[in-house]
């Protein structure tokens, strides 16, 4: 299965921009990049997804580098309602679990006031 | 809209005895995926149903088993309970199981046994 690189945590201040990496170098043409995110106590939420081309949402934007290997997940102005653990995953034709979501650790994003 | 619903939200077992957990998805979706997350790690998948049929199967043992009605809700069994079997298990729903689709998550059971 094609796996993603994330650190495991970053800091932001409420009100400011926060770009979360995301490495995906064995990524394949036909794998899409989602990122969910999950709150304490709460099931993952889904916030973008996409394939080749940027992608925004009222959520977030999502940046894929042109070669796919890398993308970036931009919460535009964080709220400390934005802290929470953040996953990138890929899926697409050849997840020997089917269509299912290979989550790693995440990112842990910290917002403070 | 409702969202995906589970229940219970907690349960507490002991060593050995078996539980159901249940999953209603989305009205209009038709797959169910089961995941189990410990405290301290991303979710694990274990189970995708897309009618009633078994799409997918992660890395779990025969102890683990699942099935969806024809209302498309789901069930999730747990034979012979282990202590690491403590967790809490997360139910998402989608239209078609497709893999470009979004899941949508419900709050999840969280299961301590004791």
């Amino acid at each position: 299965d094609a796996k993603t690189t994330q650190p495991n945590s970053m800091e932001s201040n409420e009100e400011e921009p926060v770009h979360l990496p995301c490495n995906h170098s064995t990524i394949s043409g036909t794998d899409y990049i989602h990122w969910y995110r999950q709150l304490p106590s709460q099931g993952p939420e889904y916030v973008i997804h996409g394939l080749t081309s940027n992608v925004n949402n009222r959520m977030a934007s999502l940046a894929i580098a042109e070669d796919r290997k890398s993308s970036t997940l931009i919460l535009h102005r964080a709220t400390l309602r934005d802290a929470a653990v953040y996953y990138c995953i890929l899926s697409g034709w050849g997840n020997q679990a089917g269509t299912a979501l290979i989550f790693g650790k995440g990112t842990t994003l910290s917002v403070s006031s | 809209d409702a969202g995906v619903t589970q229940s219970p939200t907690h349960l507490i077992k002991t060593r050995g005895q078996h539980v159901t957990l249940r999953c209603s998805p989305i009205s209009g979706h038709k797959s169910v995926s089961w995941y189990q997350q410990v405290l301290g790690q991303g979710p694990q998948f274990i189970f995708q149903y897309y009618e009633k049929e078994e799409r997918g199967r992660g890395n779990f043992p025969d102890r683990f088993s699942a099935r969806q009605f024809p209302n498309y809700s789901s069930e999730l069994n747990v034979n012979a309970l282990l202590l690491g079997d403590s967790a809490l298990y997360l139910c998402a729903s989608s239209p078609a199981g497709l893999y470009q689709e979004t899941q949508y998550f419900g709050p999840g059971t969280r299961l301590l046994v004791l």
